[in-house]
Parts: C-alpha cells; sequence; structure tokens
C-alpha cells in the first residue's frame, strides 16, 4: 500500500524567511504532484513533477523530485502572507493502470506579518 | 482551463434524506473521483470511475453510491443520510493517458441535521 507523509504538518512562519515542506512516500514513483488549497476553497494544481530530478517553480514557491530517495520537497523563499494555505503533494503509481492519486495530510502554513 | 462543476456549494439536508450530488467536467476526461474531507482526516477517496458506467470503490464507499450515465458527469448518491456524513465533498477529474493530474470542482459542504 502506497503511504504518502507530509511534514511539518503545521507551519507558521514569518513574512520574509525560508523554509521546505517535505512529502515522502513509501512506493516506487516517478509522478508527483502538488496542490495549494485555501481555508474553505477546493484545491488547486501547483506543480506536476514527473521525472528524477524535476525541479519547477513559480514565484516564491519551488518544488523538486528525488525519485531515488522517494522525496518531494516545496521550498518557499521570502514568504508572503498571500502564501498561508494547506499544501498537499500526492502521488501516482508509476506505469499502472490504477489512475488514483495518493495524497498526502497536508501542511497547515500560516505566514505571519 | 479545465472546468469542473458541481450543483452546489452548501447543502443542508435531513437525517434519512436521499442526497444527489453532481458534477460535471468539461475537459472530455476519462476518470472521475468522489472525495471527502474532513478536519485532521485529509483526503478521502469515497468511489471513483474510469469509464462510463465503470465505477470502483475507494477507501470509504459504505452508506454511498455513484453512478455516471454519461463521460462528463459523475453522481454521488447519499441513499439515507446520517449525520457523520456532514462534510466536504470534492470532486475531481482526470486524463488516463499517463500523467493522473487531478483537477478538482469547487466543493460541496453538506450539513446533514
Amino acid at each position: 500500500e502506497l503511504k504518502v507523509e507530509q511534514n511539518p504538518l503545521f507551519l507558521s512562519m514569518q513574512e520574509g524567511k525560508n523554509y521546505t515542506i517535505y512529502c515522502n512516500y513509501s512506493t516506487t514513483s516517478d509522478r508527483l504532484y502538488w496542490y495549494r488549497q485555501d481555508p474553505g476553497k477546493s484545491l488547486e494544481s501547483l506543480f506536476v513533477l514527473l521525472s528524477n530530478g524535476a525541479v519547477k517553480q513559480e514565484g516564491r514557491l519551488m518544488a523538486s523530485l528525488d525519485t531515488k530517495a522517494r522525496l518531494s520537497t516545496l521550498h518557499i523563499t521570502a514568504a508572503v502572507h498571500d502564501l498561508s494555505a494547506t499544501y498537499f503533494c500526492a502521488v501516482d503509481i508509476s506505469g499502472g493502470s490504477n489512475y488514483k492519486l495518493t495524497f498526502g495530510k497536508g501542511t497547515l502554513l500560516t505566514v505571519n506579518p | 482551463d479545465v472546468k469542473v462543476t458541481q450543483s452546489s456549494r452548501y447543502l443542508v439536508k435531513r437525517t434519512g434524506e436521499k442526497v444527489f450530488l453532481e458534477c460535471v467536467q468539461d475537459m472530455d476526461h476519462e476518470n472521475m473521483f468522489w472525495y471527502r474531507q474532513d478536519p485532521g482526516l485529509g483526503l478521502r477517496l469515497i468511489y471513483f470511475s474510469y469509464d462510463v458506467k465503470m465505477k470502483e470503490k475507494g477507501d470509504i464507499p459504505e452508506g454511498y453510491s455513484v453512478s455516471r450515465e454519461k463521460k462528463e458527469r459523475f453522481s454521488l448518491i447519499l441513499e439515507s443520510a446520517s449525520t457523520n456524513q456532514t462534510s466536504m465533498y470534492l470532486c475531481a477529474s482526470s486524463f488516463s493517458g499517463g500523467v493522473y493530474e487531478q483537477f478538482f470542482g469547487p466543493g460541496t459542504r453538506l450539513t446533514v441535521l
């Protein structure tokens, strides 16, 4: 059974600081997805990482994938209040006909002035 | 842009009522999913469908059924609503073509009294 673990689950940080959210998974996969959810809203796709070493960046967020370590990171640079949200990573099992994604429990990020 | 819509944003029903939640996507996606999201429990998959009239149980199918008569539409049915089904319900869709990025609808917040 594929397990996806995120840490930390709660992150309170000051504006202007840097931090990293980690996503570990238990089974071979080379596809990983990051989503953002604002309070009371639905999930919005942020990044799709499709191979070992993949790196994607948008604004102050950068995601990377190390399939050998079964690890993805979401790095936040110079945080601003607008980044406050819950961030989920999700993994699918490569090559399977199972179309499901397995989601982590989410990291609630709060950026304080 | 992919658009996934859900029939209601907020719904209040009474215990024992039959409840229909509808989801429509406009991108010709093969796969459609129903999740529920509760605080502290993350996203839990209820049912998914990979083709018209095809369905598979997710992690928590008890108390729910689904219907997919047309490719663009996936319905979640609560045969006899109970208070423990009060939750946020999220619909999602994805292609079958190798990248299983899911696109989410806005969600339906269901309250069962």
